[in-house]
């Protein structure tokens, strides 16, 4: 069945870019959304963003002007980039396939896989 | 932006108990909301989709209800495994998690 893999820096400097990918393996890229998801500390869920296999995006309004998130067919894998970053961007940061189904403009999105989730830590 | 608040924060119960959590949407979001699950230092679970539909795999102990704005997870008899944190997401417009809602042993 298909599995994701975060990988990236656990350790990033303040005002720098977060860089992390997921690796999808078990299955395509292709025909889905995919998604990356953060959690503070003791906190709740924070959706960041998604792309789809043919890299339309939709971000979360509260981060849009810090986030990219591309995916790359080849390699099966897809990333995102969150620049200046700050203590408040420390968290778990999860990957996560989106699934839909619908017709026309109304579609049902959820996250039906999930990696394992990457810690990454903002500090100097 | 739409806003989930779930109810309660946290909830206490025992084995064998029904217990129901709460999701209300800032504004109308049909039926697009689903159900996580999530267990300390585990990613979360899909449960319930588009409102009603379980998720493949998982008891049919977990029922989801609503439309609108009110929306309800129901655990019809509460197993030791069940023990956990639930969330809920809307996908009308964007994606939006509720705060969460702890389920504790009694």
């Amino acid at each position: 069945q298909v599995q994701l893999q975060e990988s990236g820096p656990g350790l990033v400097k303040p005002s720098e870019t977060l860089s992390l990918t997921c690796s999808v393996s078990g299955g395509s890229i292709s025909s889905y959304y995919w998604s990356w998801i953060r959690q503070p500390p003791g906190k709740g869920l924070e959706w960041i963003g998604y792309i789809s296999y043919s890299g339309s995006t939709n971000y979360n309004p509260s981060l849009k002007s810090r986030v990219t998130i591309s995916v790359d067919t080849s390699k099966n894998q897809f990333s995102l980039k969150l620049s200046s970053v700050t203590a408040a961007d420390t968290a778990v940061y999860y990957c996560a396939r989106v699934s839909y189904y619908g017709s026309g403009v109304y579609y049902y999105y959820y996250m039906d896989v999930w990696g394992k989730g990457t810690t990454v830590t903002v500090s100097s | 932006d739409i806003q989930m608040t779930q109810s309660p924060p946290s909830l206490s119960a025992s084995v064998g108990d029904r217990v129901t959590i709460t999701c209300r949407a800032s504004q109308s979001i049909s039926s697009y909301l689903n159900w996580y699950q999530q267990k300390p230092g585990k990613a979360p679970k899909l449960l319930i989709y588009a409102a009603s539909s379980l998720q493949s795999g998982v008891p049919s102990r977990f029922g989801g209800s609503g439309s609108g704005t009110d929306f309800t997870l129901t655990i019809s008899s509460l197993q030791p495994e069940d023990f956990a944190t639930y969330y809920c997401q809307q996908s009308y417009n964007t994606l939006t998690f509720g705060g969460g809602t702890k389920v504790e042993i009694k």
